[in-house]
């Protein structure tokens, strides 16, 4: 069965300040990855994904992830926090058969100026 | 394109009654997905359809619980004889099968069962 867990239900960082937010998936197969966030009463955006090309993925708004299969791992990182980063992230694996998405619990990133 | 939409935004109810949520997906978005979302936890899977079928149902999904898509256009997903703990976040997604299948999600509707 596929998992993913997130390692830090809590991460504050101040503005300007590199972010990293910790995710490993389990997984009997190459899997695919995803990163979503979710801003207070705003539905889930998809911030990047990795589907076995590039290891290194980049996403929206600067946000980056790397794949590490030998520590099955799938961070998130950002140089430099921006206020409007603050909300959940969730880390994601896909189901081998039919897509469904396997969400992480959650990480909430708070921004302080 | 709109983007996926979901209606209503919210509801509230009494125990007891029945509630309907509808989704439309992306237009020619043939997987339509559901997902619960409770607070502070990420979503977990309900079911999917691909155009009419529903191919796949989560044990979460209890008999009071039915989804159809008829037409293979929008879905609803209905709740019968409510119970305060259905109370969620009722998120839909849609997607196209192939090879990046990637899923975009509505905006949910926020159920409350007083």
């Amino acid at each position: 069965a596929q998992s993913v867990t997130q390692l830090d239900s809590h991460v504050s960082v101040s503005e300007g300040t590199p972010v990293l937010l910790r995710c490993n998936y389990s997984s009997s197969y190459s899997p695919s990855l995803f990163w979503y966030v979710q801003h207070p009463n705003k539905g889930l955006q998809l911030l990047l994904k990795y589907t076995s090309a590039a290891t290194l993925v980049k996403g929206i708004n600067g946000f980056e992830a790397e794949f590490k299969k030998s520590e099955t791992s799938f961070h998130l990182t950002k140089p430099s926090a921006h206020m409007s980063d603050a909300a959940e992230y969730f880390c994601v694996v896909r189901a081998n058969q039919g897509g469904k998405l396997i969400f992480g619990q959650g990480t909430e990133l708070s921004v302080k100026p | 394109d709109t983007g996926v939409s979901q209606d209503p935004r919210h509801k509230i109810t009494k125990r007891g009654q029945n509630v309907t949520f509808r989704c439309d997906p992306i237009s020619e978005h043939n997987r339509l997905y559901w997902y619960r979302q409770t607070l502070g936890q990420g979503p977990e899977f309900l079911t999917y359809f691909q155009n009419e079928a529903q191919l796949e149902k989560s044990r979460l999904l209890s008999d009071r619980f039915s989804a159809e898509r008829p037409k293979g256009s929008f879905s609803t997903l209905e709740i019968q004889r409510t119970e305060q703990g259905d109370s969620a976040m009722y998120l839909c997604a849609s997607s196209f099968a192939g090879v990046s299948d990637t899923q975009y999600f509505g905006p949910g509707t926020r159920l409350t069962v007083l």
